[in-house]
């Protein structure tokens, strides 16, 4: 029974560029949540998305957008990268939003 | 609004010695708590939940935590320390919100053990 899982494991990008990270939902499971996980800090709730619509949204700039695909998969994009940006990202599913959440091994993202 | 405010940023053990890290919460209701670990370079494993069945709950690997309503804490303990409990512990708050659920951390507890 597979995880939750993410790509890339990790990603430079510069200033200004836009990325996209992708994760894939634990077997069974249909909500995604996004978390930002700044170095040496606990993890930030980014959004969430179920039937793949915006659920919810943390306190994070327009910036920061995200889709859900009809089999539950997720991405996350950037855009306008600054370096304050550079974290990992970690990916969480669950079932119909229930707890608990089940997290993947997250993005490290680098801004140079 | 819900918080989580963990009281220590760094605990030190030695093996086989008890563990207590230390978790205050703020809630305007009845709240479900999670204490999640965090090995380097890695994601979050959940050890344990407090859904209001009961008020000490049992995780995995030896932890538990008990929920004391009246001091507002949820503290995780374990009663023998290993070297592979070394890690990052994050206690949690989720505030239920519409049948959406999104994930309150706190700022995390190093655990250090020490042969």
């Amino acid at each position: 029974d597979a995880g939750v899982t993410q790509s890339p494991t990790h990603l430079i990008k510069t200033r200004g560029q836009q990325v996209t990270l992708r994760c894939s939902p634990k077997s069974g499971h249909d909500t995604v949540s996004w978390y930002q996980q700044a170095l040496g800090q606990g993890p930030q709730f980014i959004f969430q998305y179920y039937e793949e619509e915006e659920r919810q949204r943390g306190n994070f700039p327009d910036r920061f957008s995200g889709h859900q695909f009809p089999n539950y998969s997720s991405e996350l994009n950037v855009n306008a990268l600054l370096l304050g940006d550079s974290a990992l990202y970690l990916c969480a599913s669950s079932f119909k939003g229930d707890q608990p959440q089940h997290f993947g091994d997250g993005t490290r993202l680098s801004i140079l | 609004a819900q918080s989580v405010t963990q009281l220590d940023s760094h605990v030190s053990v030695s093996e086989g010695t008890p563990v207590l890290l230390r978790c205050n919460y703020s809630s305007s209701y009845s709240p479900s708590l999670f204490w999640y670990v965090q090995h380097p370079n890695k994601g979050l494993q959940l050890l344990l939940k407090y859904t209001s069945a009961a008020t000490l709950v049992k995780g995995i690997n030896g932890f538990e935590a008990e929920f004391k309503k009246s001091e507002t804490s949820f503290h995780l303990t374990k009663p023998s320390a290993h070297m592979s409990d070394a890690a990052e512990y994050f206690c949690v708050v989720s505030p239920f919100s519409g049948g959406y659920n999104k994930l309150i951390f706190g700022a995390g507890t190093r655990l250090a053990v020490h042969p």
